[in-house]
């Protein structure tokens, strides 16, 4: 059920910037819905790394910034980490579906 | 520190009900939305529902009809019941604690617990 539209993989060096977009729809993101990110990392607890389209909860490295635009938000990564890679999940509300809906995934490779 | 810690069942029969219960430790179980999240293998998550402390619900209506979830503020925990079950339900299940706050648009899960692999098969 995922109508949030990510893109399967990203990669970069040590310390280079990779950005994650999430692309919906008019129920959603384009409905004025906000946007959030989660981390999930191998072996450990889904964590929270945005809410509200562009806000870091405390413990949250600024390294992460989220932003959003119409039916599109993205996810950046600036100053890549090895301990960045694992998956990244968008999510918000959908009018049409009535639920709340996650995105396709993103697997973050550090080459 | 509040940490949620899923248990219960990790083999269920089809046709059956699977039933999960999420403990939530070092903080209060008021005053925010209890949800369960599910995940099959290479896909993205699947909110299967949510329940205010204070009552109000919100299930997937792809599951609406055979979900519920329930919420035991004296043992600090809430549980999930999934009927008539199939092998498409096998995944794996998460709890995680959902936030709402005013100015904002929708819930967001600011918790999770670390998942528990449920699979149904006879």
């Amino acid at each position: 059920q995922s109508v949030l539209t990510q893109p399967p993989s990203v990669s970069g060096a040590p310390g280079q910037r990779v950005t994650i977009s999430c692309t919906g729809s008019s129920s959603n993101l384009g409905a004025g819905y906000d946007v959030h990110w989660y981390q999930h990392l191998p072996g450990t607890a889904p964590k929270l790394l945005i809410y509200g389209n562009t806000n870091r909860p405390s413990g949250v490295p600024d390294r992460f910034s989220g932003s959003r635009s119409g039916t599109s938000a993205s996810l950046a990564i600036t100053w890549l980490q090895a301990e960045d890679e694992g998956a990244y999940y968008c999510q918000a509300h959908d009018s049409r579906l009535n639920t709340y809906v996650f995105g396709t995934g993103t697997e973050v490779t550090v080459l | 520190q509040v940490q949620l810690q899923e248990s219960g069942p990790g083999l269920v029969k089809p046709s059956e009900t699977l039933s999960l219960t999420c403990t939530v430790s070092g903080g209060s179980i008021n005053n925010y939305y209890w949800t369960w999240i599910r995940q099959s293998p290479g896909k993205g998550p699947e909110w299967i529902g949510h329940k205010f402390s204070s009552g109000g619900s919100m299930y997937n209506p792809s599951l609406k009809s055979r979900v519920n979830i329930f919420i035991d503020t004296s043992d600090n925990q809430f549980s999930l019941k999934l009927k008539s079950v199939t092998t498409a339900d096998t995944a794996v299940y998460y709890c995680a604690r959902g936030v709402l706050e005013i100015g904002t648009s929708g819930v967001w899960l600011d918790l999770w617990g670390q998942g528990t692999q449920v699979t149904v098969s006879s």
